[in-house]
């Protein structure tokens, strides 16, 4: 079975410029998860999709992040404009139904960023 | 909201002994808790959860443990390996609320 595929695997831009991730998510997998991860921290929700439907984007930062998931499959989540403290690992994840429900999040590799 | 808290940072032990992770959680209704295992350049991955209806887990050499009163679990890796070195994400949620994650451990196991 395919995991959760993510790309870039890595990004560098410098700042006030614009970057966009891809995922595309475990087939069959209703619920889809964008994280923040900075370096020596846990990984942070950043929007949580229902099929195509937004369930969670309460640590969206909305001024400059947006994320979206066409069909209910695939998710672009885009940063415009990046500020430094963007730097992080982004890191998609999807699940059968809602975490807690389910019990397991099948997490890609994700994809590095770095603002400079 | 919920919050976690996850010690130690870091961890190191010798191969064969074992390793204890513990975190603590704020919100009581909290009633999933799993843990994950990230090795460098990937992503974390679900290693041994456990519900609050009970109060330990085994699998193998990992085993969980709950204590609803105080708010707090723990991981318990036994006999520890080589592979067993990454970085452990202790997390909690209740029913469809979002998964929250503690800081991570990592752990070295020094052959």
């Amino acid at each position: 079975e395919a995991g959760v595929a993510q790309s870039p695997r890595y990004k560098i831009i410098e700042k006030r410029q614009s970057v966009a991730f891809w995922c595309n998510p475990i087939s069959g997998h209703a619920t889809l998860y964008w994280y923040q991860q900075i370096l020596g921290q846990g990984p942070k929700l950043l929007i949580q999709f229902q099929n195509n439907g937004v369930v969670d984007d309460s640590q969206l930062p909305k001024d400059r992040f947006s994320a979206e998931r066409l069909k209910g499959v695939d998710s672009t989540l885009k940063i415009q404009p990046a500020k430094l403290e963007d730097s992080a690992v982004y890191l998609c994840a999807s699940s059968l139904g809602a975490s807690g429900n389910t019990g397991e999040l099948f997490f890609g590799e994700g994809s590095r960023l770095t603002v400079l | 909201g919920e919050n976690v808290e996850q010690h130690p940072s870091t961890l190191s032990v010798q191969e064969g002994d074992s390793a204890v992770i513990k975190c603590t959680y704020s919100d009581s209704a909290s009633n999933y808790f799993p843990w994950y295992k990230q090795e460098l350049g990937k992503g974390p991955q679900l290693i041994i959860d456990i519900r609050s209806n009970v109060g330990e887990k085994k699998d193998q050499r990992i085993a969980v443990t709950l204590n609803k009163t105080a708010k707090h679990f723990s991981l318990h890796i036994t006999e520890t390996q080589p592979e067993d070195s990454a970085v452990y994400f202790c997390a909690a949620t209740r029913g469809a609320q979002k998964l929250v994650f503690g800081q991570g451990t990592r752990l070295t196991i020094n052959p």
